[in-house]
């Protein structure tokens, strides 16, 4: 899997845009950027993923630059409840048309976001 | 909530003994993956099954570590002679595979432990 660089914290004004950048520039061209947060003391959540196209849900949207080396997640109105870690991933999902992907999330530790009142 | 349950949440225990932790998946999820995280630190994976078949082991994963799923449904993970250096939160996930579009892990609440 590529490895991702991501800042290690980040503070962000309640009810603005938070915006959360991740590095992965040896990305390969079949692997899928992921982002799952953590809030304090529960398990990873799934947020969102992309390959090379803009995706957007009801949590958030990505933006992954055009020559797929790093991508931004955008949490449009931060509320404190967004309080967590980010992770931003990289992987081949399974199963890949050669048979399986690369089964395992692999964790860096994240940008820990604070959405300040 | 996403579906994935896990007892207990917390265990306190002390050297030398045993532990093991229960995890309950997504009822349609035919994977399941365990992962540790210890402070500070993201989530590292030690191992994951396909229905009851047992597919990858990290070298995490020391003789003292086994985990099971024996029908294709919960899964067990046993600590046995439990050493102060295995506490931490021990997460398990699941996913469908193939699923129609692309394999999303959804994680449990986690099972913190702590060994005196």
């Amino acid at each position: 899997d590529a490895k991702t660089t991501q800042p290690t914290s980040m503070d962000c004004a309640e009810g603005r845009a938070a915006n959360l950048p991740c590095n992965h520039s040896t990305i390969s061209g079949n692997e899928y950027v992921y982002w799952y947060r953590q809030i304090h003391s529960q398990g990873p959540q799934y947020i969102i993923h992309g390959l090379k196209n803009n995706e957007t849900n009801e949590m958030a949207s990505l933006i992954i630059t055009e020559d797929r080396k790093s991508s931004t997640l955008i949490l449009p109105h931060a509320t404190l409840r967004d309080t967590a870690v980010y992770y931003c991933i990289v992987r081949v999902p399974p199963p890949s048309p050669r048979g399986f992907g690369n089964e395992k999330l692999t964790f860096g530790t994240g940008t820990r976001l604070t959405i300040i009142p | 909530d996403t579906g994935v349950s896990q007892d207990p949440r917390h265990k306190i225990t002390k050297r030398g003994q045993n532990v093991t932790f229960r995890c309950d998946p997504i009822s349609e999820h035919n994977r399941l993956y365990w992962y540790r995280q210890t402070l500070g630190q993201g989530p590292e994976f030690l191992t994951y099954f396909q229905n009851e078949a047992q597919l990858e082991k990290s070298r995490l994963l020391s003789d003292r570590f086994s985990a099971e799923r024996p029908k294709g449904s919960f899964s067990t993970l046993e600590i046995q002679r439990t050493e102060q250096g295995d506490s931490a939160m021990y997460l398990c996930a699941s996913s469908l595979v193939p699923s129609g579009s692309l394999e999303t892990q959804y994680f449990g609440p986690g099972t913190r432990l702590l060994v005196l």
